[in-house]
């Protein structure tokens, strides 16, 4: 079983939806969620951090950590074809600096 | 302020030659990470640096994959022999330290072995 599982996608959308991604876990040591955008032939960059459960808030963006259910989640507000990418979660333990990464979801957000 | 910067940007090799990737992290990021990113999946870490020290390598394949990063700033991964499974794209990522939130990723190699 993977430490981390990602829903496959591909998702396609019309611009203004809201997307919802997600990621569930089954290491509990986990205490850092991330989620990083990565477009065609680029590296992945940062999108949002969290730490332990909750939810945090940056613009059209959600993230929500679940740890009681090991699920994660990532909201997308009136989705822009600017949004279209590959979406990861990221996850870390609180010793250690590894970054365990799910498959990744394709997102298409279609004028 | 600089990102992290990689060369090649692509390379195409046959299976059992060599390769070698380099990669020239941000500017004072002591922590250094080699990724390799399938097609299709995402990142797993190859290597971490914690300046010129290796702290994981746990699945480094090292009967074939070599990396090091002799002055604690730039680093070169090397695979010989080659195989076609290791057609994928090389991440290297740099962080200022072991433990702090943002890694921040270079463009990557794609590699291709045919």
């Amino acid at each position: 079983q993977k430490e981390v599982e990602q829903d496959p996608g591909p998702l396609s959308v019309p611009e203004g939806a809201i997307v919802s991604l997600n990621c569930t876990y089954s290491n509990s040591a986990f205490q850092y969620f991330m989620w990083y955008r990565q477009y065609s032939r680029k590296g992945p960059e940062l999108l949002m951090y969290t730490y332990s459960s909750g939810n945090k808030e940056d613009g059209r963006f959600t993230a929500q950590v679940d740890k009681s259910s090991k699920y994660i989640s990532l909201f997308i507000r009136d989705s822009q074809p600017s949004d279209s990418a590959t979406y990861l979660c990221a996850m870390k333990e609180t010793s250690g600096s590894r970054l365990t990464f799910g498959e990744g979801t394709q997102l298409t957000v279609n004028p | 302020e600089a990102g992290v910067a990689q060369s090649p940007r692509y390379k195409i090799i046959e299976k059992r030659q060599s390769v070698a990737f380099w990669c020239n992290p941000i500017s004072g990021h002591a922590t250094l990470y080699w990724y390799q990113q399938i097609l299709g999946q995402g990142p797993k870490l190859l290597i971490q640096f914690q300046n010129n020290g290796v702290v994981d390598d746990s699945q480094l394949p090292k009967d074939r994959f070599s990396a090091e990063r002799l002055k604690g700033v730039d680093s070169t991964l090397k695979i010989q022999p080659a195989k076609l499974e290791d057609s994928a794209v090389y991440l290297c990522a740099s962080r200022t330290g072991p433990t702090n939130t943002e890694a921040f990723f270079g463009q990557g190699t794609r590699l291709t072995v045919v």
